[in-house]
């Protein structure tokens, strides 16, 4: 399977805890993107990668929040000290470098905060 | 400001009938327009793509429409069938220089009864 892939695809944490998820583009793509979506709402932009380096982060990133795309292939996502607002869906999104290319979506993480 | 959003939350259909999903946008400056697929659980899935410059643009039972005049987006389904069942969103991207971030409407839920 040459898609995005995410991992864990289900995490559930009781609050206070620190969680990282893990996405893994289309080898050949430049971009990587993170969303985070709730229920019965679209996705909405948290940051992206051109490479290794952060080039955005959206007001939605708390400090709590922080990315990493240390070799330019996979990143990572951390939360810490998770909330209960913090349960969605976490997608990762990567494309070619190349302005305006279509995004391709993984499967998600979906996080509960209990 | 930006803004996708959709007329119909929700659309059902008999199988075979065409379906037509719709989607208004706010910013004039939107150059790039995507629609997606998500079923329960999983990440969105690229329909088909519309550029600025184009009116029409046909995939594999699929159409987009884009009327730039109203600021209105269309997807077009033919001979809809239980496994188009799914939520359907409009995402922009490109507006004002934000060629990484997609911007997603709330997104229809179509369901297809055999």
């Amino acid at each position: 399977d040459t898609g995005v892939s995410q991992d864990p695809r289900h995490k559930i944490t009781k609050r206070g805890q620190n969680v990282t998820f893990r996405c893994d583009p289309i080898s050949e793509h430049n971009r990587l993107y993170w969303y985070r979506q709730t229920l019965g709402q679209g996705p909405e932009f948290l940051t992206y990668f051109q490479n290794e380096a952060q080039l955005e982060k959206s007001r939605l990133l708390s400090d709590r929040f922080s990315a990493e795309r240390p070799k330019g292939s996979f990143s990572t996502l951390e939360i810490q000290r998770t909330e209960q607002g913090d349960s969605a869906m976490y997608l990762c999104a990567s494309s070619p470098s190349t302005a305006q290319e279509t995004q391709y979506f993984g499967p998600g993480t979906r996080l509960l905060v209990l | 400001g930006e803004s996708v959003g959709l007329h119909l939350p929700t659309l059902s259909v008999q199988e075979g009938d065409n379906s037509i999903i719709n989607c208004a946008y706010s910013n004039s400056a939107s150059d790039y327009f995507i629609w997606y697929k998500q079923e329960s659980g999983k990440g969105p899935q690229f329909i088909i793509d519309i550029r600025s410059n184009m009116d029409k643009r046909q995939g594999q039972r699929v159409t987009v429409l884009l009327n730039k005049t109203v600021k209105h987006l269309s997807l077009q389904i033919a001979a809809t069938q239980p496994g188009d069942s799914a939520v359907y969103f409009c995402a922009e991207n490109g507006s004002g220089g934000s060629n990484y971030k997609l911007t997603f409407g709330k997104g229809t839920l179509l369901t297809v009864n055999p």
